[in-house]
């Protein structure tokens, strides 16, 4: 079965690093880009970046560029998304989804999603 | 590429059709897909291609279009499709979704 499995919820302070993981399984990983979404609580979804696994190439939205990181390790199928310093503003949940097509430059529909992290920053 | 969906909020009596639009600010030729989401779930690919179901997705939803219109028809709404329906661009790699449309309960 081809599933993406995240870490678990975590409560930081503002101003703390954080890194959460998107561990694939099922296929073969370092074939497919593997995208990260965010969705603040009540609101709608937000494209933030992809990696292809298999060249490390990270493609961000310009939204988020410089204020997130997201890197693969393909030994172990995994998928990072991380923060140096926390804003209240980043709680949210954050999905890491596969799209449904190999290869390519990332730009495709996300046919398999992680069940989200729920993040949160407060003091 | 900006993508604006509407309504905001569709009310429909169960077994009505609904029909749900997506406008892009520019061209995504048919690179325009449709996701369902429920409360604490993972949003789900119902639609790829504008209009092409994805695995396992009930013949009553279809999509169409191209270009910079789009429309997700349900046919005749059961009471599972009550959710939050997203498009979503993939013409380039910068991918960007529509704010979504929720699909309640009349």
């Amino acid at each position: 079965e081809v599933q993406l499995v995240q870490s678990g919820a975590e409560v930081k302070k503002p101003g703390e690093s954080l890194k959460i993981s998107c561990k694939g399984s099922g296929y073969r990983f370092s074939n497919y880009w593997i995208g990260w979404v965010r969705q603040v609580s009540g609101k709608g979804l937000e494209w933030m970046g992809i990696i292809y696994p298999g060249d490390s190439d990270t493609r961000y939205s310009p939204s988020f560029q410089g204020q997130v990181t997201i890197s693969a390790d393909k030994s172990i199928t995994t998928a990072y998304l991380q923060w140096s310093s926390l804003k209240a503003s980043d709680t949210a949940i954050y999905y890491c989804a596969r799209p449904t097509g190999g290869g390519g430059n990332g730009a495709d529909a996300f046919d398999i999603w992680g069940q989200g992290t729920m993040v949160t920053v407060s003091s | 590429i900006v993508m604006t969906q509407s309504p905001a909020t569709l009310s429909v009596s169960p077994g009505e059709r609904a029909t749900l639009s997506c406008r892009a600010s520019q061209s995504v030729s048919s690179n325009l897909a449709w996701y369902q989401q429920k409360p604490g779930q993972a949003p789900r690919l119902l639609i790829y291609g504008a209009s092409t179901r994805a695995t396992g997705i009930p013949a009553r939803f279809s999509g169409s279009g191209s270009g910079t219109e789009f429309t997700l028809t349900i046919s005749s709404l059961q009471s599972e499709d009550f959710a939050v329906y997203y498009c979503q661009q993939y013409n380039s790699w910068r991918l960007t979704f529509g704010g979504g449309t929720k699909v309640e309960i009349k």
